[in-house]
C-alpha cells in the first residue's frame, strides 16, 4: 500500500539553524501538506501546495518557513532560523483531491528538536 | 475563528462497549470532515470520511448533522486495539484541502 515518508525522524538542531524537513508524498497525488504538533496539543495546519505554489497558508507559516517541491517526488519545509518554540513533531500530507473526496494521508512525522 | 470542539474524555471503556464522540464545529463553510485516530507520537491515521447521510464501516458509524454543525462517531464492540486519540477533522473552507483539526478525545479499552 503506498504511503507518505518522511526524513528524518528525528533531527536535533540549535536555534537559529536552519533545517530542512523531507517528505515523499504518495506518488499520484496532487495536492501537498505541512502541519505541525507540539507535544500535548492538537495537530495544525501550515502550508498548502499544489500545482508547484503555495495554495494556503496559516498565521504559523511566516517568512521562516518555505516549502518546495525540488523534483518529481520531493518536498520539503526549510525553517531559515530555528528558534525553541519551533520544537514539534511535523507531519506531511498528501492527498488526491480536494473538497469531499479529499482524504489526506499522512507519514510518520519528523520531530524537530531545538535547543 | 474556526474551531472544532471534541469531549475532554478520556474515555475508559470494557471491551465490547459502545462508546460514542462527538464533536462541534464553527466554521459553517466547512464542506468535509472526516475520523481519524493518533496512537501516541505517532501520525493521524484516516479512520474514515463522514458523509451528510452517515456511513458506516464495520464497527464504526459517522454522522454527521450539518443545522446543528455536529459530526459523532460511533464505535461498536469495543476492542484493545481501538485504545487510541480519536480526532474529529473539518476543511477549513469550501476548497476542502486545509484540516483543522480537534484537540482529539483520548480511548482507552481495558480488558
Amino acid at each position: 500500500e503506498p504511503e507518505v515518508t518522511q526524513t528524518p525522524s528525528h533531527q536535533v538542531t540549535q536555534m537559529g539553524q536552519e533545517v530542512i524537513l523531507r517528505c515523499v508524498p504518495i506518488s499520484n497525488h496532487l495536492y501537498f501538506y505541512w502541519y505541525r504538533q507540539i507535544l500535548g496539543q492538537k495537530v495544525e495546519f501550515l502550508v498548502s501546495f499544489y500545482n508547484n505554489e503555495i495554495s494556503e497558508k496559516s498565521e504559523i507559516f511566516d517568512d521562516q518557513f518555505s516549502v518546495e517541491r525540488p523534483d518529481g517526488s520531493n518536498f520539503t519545509l526549510k525553517i531559515r532560523s530555528t528558534k525553541l518554540e519551533d520544537s514539534a513533531m511535523y507531519f506531511c500530507a498528501s492527498s488526491e483531491s480536494s473538497g469531499t473526496k479529499g482524504e489526506q494521508y499522512f507519514g510518520p512525522g519528523t520531530r524537530l528538536t531545538v535547543t | 475563528r474556526k474551531e472544532v470542539e471534541q469531549d475532554p474524555g478520556p474515555f475508559n471503556v470494557p471491551e465490547g462497549a459502545t462508546v460514542a464522540f462527538n464533536c462541534t464545529y464553527s466554521n459553517s463553510a466547512s464542506q468535509s470532515f472526516f475520523w481519524y485516530r493518533q496512537d501516541c507520537r505517532k501520525e493521524p491515521k484516516l479512520l474514515m470520511s463522514v458523509y451528510s447521510s452517515g456511513n458506516e464501516d464495520g464497527r464504526f458509524t459517522a454522522q454527521l448533522n450539518r443545522a446543528s454543525q455536529y459530526i459523532s462517531l460511533l464505535i461498536r464492540d469495543s476492542k484493545l486495539s481501538d485504545s487510541a486519540t480519536y480526532l474529529c477533522v473539518g476543511t477549513q473552507d469550501n476548497y476542502g484541502q486545509n484540516f483543522v483539526f480537534g484537540p482529539g478525545t483520548r480511548l482507552s479499552v481495558l480488558p
